[in-house]
């Protein structure tokens, strides 16, 4: 199974800040990285999948880059619907892995 | 809007069964690739198992942690999704997400509300 590492674990910033997220994976997955967001009690929302592609209705605001091992999701400026925990997933082979989690407070 | 809604989740004792459903509306089903996804109290995401499309005869995919116990169906003509969950275990406890991929095959894009199942004696 591929293994999925993101740091940090958790993060406190402010509203305005400039917030990236590392994902790294155990094997090379190209470009099939998916990245999540999670508010407490709610569903997942996909934010971008293949590594770079925003998902429809999602602001432009999330950015996604890497390939290979290594990828970053940035927010270019924090704001308050944008504290919760985010999940980097690789799809590139069976069984699909989900990272552990970075969890983003104020 | 396409709109994804769980069912069939509650407390079962160990060893036990449940059958999960999803259904879908707002959307053609059968052309997509579905996923289940859970995640248990306090902890991240799991994938559990996929189900693809009729052109890929419907053919399935599980993680190790429920292979042989868990079983992923659909029909097509009530747009829905199920996962039958036999010998359960404690540890399956989760709330369970269904996923429908609509943009690509892997693009997890739809998910469910999500379903609480609690294995307990």
């Amino acid at each position: 199974d591929i293994q999925m590492t993101q740091s940090p674990s958790s993060l406190s910033a402010s509203v305005g800040d400039r917030v990236t997220i590392t994902c790294r994976t155990s094997q090379d997955i190209r470009k099939y990285l998916a990245w999540f967001q999670q508010k407490p009690g709610k569903a997942p929302k996909s934010l971008i999948y293949a590594a770079s592609s925003l998902q429809s209705g999602v602001p432009s605001k999330f950015s996604g880059s890497g390939s290979g091992t290594e990828f970053t999701l940035t927010i270019s400026s924090l704001q308050p619907e944008d504290f919760a925990t985010y999940y980097c997933q690789q799809y590139n082979s069976y069984p699909y892995t989900f990272g552990p989690g970075t969890k983003v407070d104020i | 809007e396409v709109q994804l809604v769980e069912s069939g989740g509650g407390l079962v004792q160990p060893g036990g069964s449940l059958r999960l459903s999803c259904a879908a509306s707002g959307v053609t089903f059968s052309g997509h690739y579905m996923d289940w996804v859970r995640q248990a109290p306090g902890k991240g995401l799991e994938w559990v198992g996929r189900s693809r499309n009729k052109a890929n005869s419907y053919s399935t995919e599980y993680a190790a942690s429920v292979k042989g116990r868990f079983t992923i169906s659909r029909d097509d003509s009530k747009n829905s999704l199920y996962l039958q969950m036999d010998s359960l275990k404690t540890e399956d406890t989760a709330v369970y997400y269904c996923v429908l991929n609509v943009v690509a095959n892997d693009a997890f894009d739809i998910w469910g509300q999500g379903t609480m199942v609690t294995v307990s004696s």
